[in-house]
C-alpha cells in the first residue's frame, strides 16, 4: 500500500500562508498525471474536494487553495488563512488500489 | 446540485449484517464510479470499495474483502453496501462518493453511522 506522511497539525496566523505537505511511500505520478488530492473536512461535516490531480483547483473553492507537487512529494497551499479555513486537511492517492489517505493535517488560527 | 443521501446505520452485534444505501440525484448516477469511505471516531478516512458505473468491475480493501459487498441499482439511482460478519473495527461513519476521472472524490455524503459492539 502507498503510505502518505503528513504532519499532524499547523498553527497559522490569521491572513497569513499556511503550507501543508503529504510525502508518499513511492511515486503518486505518471508522465501524464500526478494522482494526488486535497480534501477539507470541517469539524462534524463531511469531507470536501479542494484540489485535484495534485494542481487543479475543485469547482467552487476560491482561489486561496492552491497545490504543487509531483512524484512523491506535494503541497497544499492556503494564502491568506481565513477563520473559516479550521478544518483537518487531507491528501489522497489514487495511482494504485488501495485507495489511501493521509492522517490529515489540523489547521489552527494562532 | 449533486445530493448524496447515506442511510441504514446503526448498532448492531459482531457477526451480524447491516446494509448501507446511498441515493443520488443532480448527476448522471448511472455514469460515475462511486465509492464507500469509511472514518472511525476520531480517526482519520479509509476507502472501503469501489464499483464501476455498469458494476462490471468492483473494488475491496483487504479487511472487508469477502464481508462487504458494494453494489449499485443505476435505475433507481442508488449505491448499496451489503456488510456481513461485521466486527468492532467496523464501527465508523460511512460516506458515499462519487469518483472523479482519476479517482478523485468530488461529492460526499452527510454520512451514516455504524457501530458494532456487544
Amino acid at each position: 500500500d502507498i503510505v502518505l506522511t503528513q504532519s499532524p497539525a499547523l498553527a497559522v496566523p490569521l491572513g497569513q500562508r499556511a503550507t501543508i505537505s503529504c510525502r508518499a511511500s513511492q511515486s503518486v505520478s505518471t508522465a501524464t498525471y500526478n494522482f494526488m488530492h486535497w480534501y477539507q473536512q470541517r469539524p462534524g461535516q463531511q469531507p470536501k474536494l479542494l484540489i485535484y490531480d495534485a494542481s487543479n483547483l475543485a469547482s467552487s473553492i476560491p482561489a486561496r487553495f492552491s497545490g504543487s507537487g509531483s512524484g512523491t512529494d506535494f503541497t497544499l497551499t492556503i494564502n491568506p488563512v481565513q477563520s473559516d479555513d479550521i478544518a483537518t486537511y487531507y491528501c489522497q492517492q489514487s495511482r494504485e488500489l488501495p485507495l489511501t489517505f493521509g492522517s490529515g493535517t489540523k489547521l489552527e488560527i494562532k | 446540485e449533486v445530493q448524496l443521501v447515506e442511510s441504514g446505520g446503526g448498532l448492531e452485534q459482531p457477526g451480524r449484517s447491516l446494509k448501507l444505501s446511498c441515493a443520488a440525484s443532480g448527476f448522471s448516477f448511472s455514469a460515475r464510479d462511486m465509492a464507500w469511505v469509511r472514518q472511525a471516531p476520531p480517526k482519520g478516512l479509509e476507502w472501503v470499495a469501489s464499483i464501476s458505473p455498469g458494476a462490471v468491475s468492483t473494488y475491496y480493501r483487504d479487511s472487508v474483502k469477502g464481508r462487504f459487498t458494494i453494489s449499485r441499482d443505476n435505475a433507481k439511482s442508488i449505491l448499496y453496501l451489503q456488510m456481513d460478519s461485521l466486527r468492532s473495527e467496523d464501527t465508523a461513519t460511512y460516506y458515499c462518493a462519487t469518483l472523479g476521472a482519476r479517482h478523485d472524490m468530488d461529492a460526499w455524503g452527510q454520512g451514516t453511522s455504524v457501530s458494532v459492539s456487544s
